[in-house]
């Protein structure tokens, strides 16, 4: 069974500030793992995602995200917030080689202040 | 590339009554994916088509819930005799399948409102 804890269902940064919104998977097989943005009233975007090649992953809209076995996080990071960043962020997990259903997280709530 | 695509995008019905919600992929894409969504939770899992063949169904698919994908292409979920719990957002992805390609494409989603 493979589960996803994101610490933190809100996150408050001013603008031009570091973004850390956290994830933590569990997995019994190793994981593919992925971070997805909601803005409201829409569907999922992909914002990267990690399937066993390097270990820090860049994606879009400058955001990052670096997979530590050691200790099951894939936390996301961008340098400097932006106003646009403001959405719901959501960490998932599916399982290697299979790549069948994702288990998300139940989601950071991100806002950026002026 | 026009994306995934999810028909009506809103949905009100009146307890009892049956819906039922499309989902177009991204042409060639032949897995495809059903999700549900209440506020304040993530997405969770529904059920899977490769091609045609449906090849997982989760516990929260209970027997009113149908899911077909004729011709490997589009899909549809019936919801019989709705109750005021299948009111949520329900969502729809696609992946290709190709070996290191396995991230999934939403769409827009489907809202249903159960009065």
């Amino acid at each position: 069974a493979q589960s996803v804890t994101q610490l933190g269902s809100h996150v408050s940064v001013s603008e031009g500030a570091l973004v850390l919104l956290r994830c933590n998977y569990s997995s019994s097989v190793p994981p593919y793992l992925f971070w997805y943005v909601q803005y409201p009233n829409q569907g999922l975007q992909l914002l990267l995602k990690y399937t066993s090649a390097a270990t820090l992953v860049k994606g879009i809209n400058g955001f990052e995200a670096e997979f530590k076995k050691s200790e099951t996080s894939f936390h996301l990071t961008k340098p400097s917030a932006h106003m646009s960043d403001a959405a719901e962020y959501f960490c998932a997990v599916s399982e290697t080689g299979t790549a069948s259903k994702l288990t998300f997280g139940t989601g950071t709530r991100l806002q950026v202040t002026l | 590339d026009t994306g995934v695509s999810q028909n009506p995008r809103h949905k009100i019905t009146k307890r009892g009554q049956n819906v039922t919600f499309r989902c177009d992929p991204i042409s060639e894409h032949n897995r495809l994916y059903w999700y549900r969504q209440t506020l304040g939770q993530g997405p969770e899992f529904l059920t899977y088509f490769q091609n045609e063949a449906q090849l997982e169904k989760s516990r929260l698919l209970s027997d009113r819930f149908s899911a077909e994908r004729p011709k490997g292409s589009f899909s549809t979920l019936e919801i019989q005799r709705t109750e005021q719990g299948d009111s949520a957002m329900y969502l729809c992805a696609s992946s290709s399948g190709v070996m290191g390609l396995y991230e999934q494409y939403f769409g827009p989603g489907t809202r249903l409102t159960v009065t």
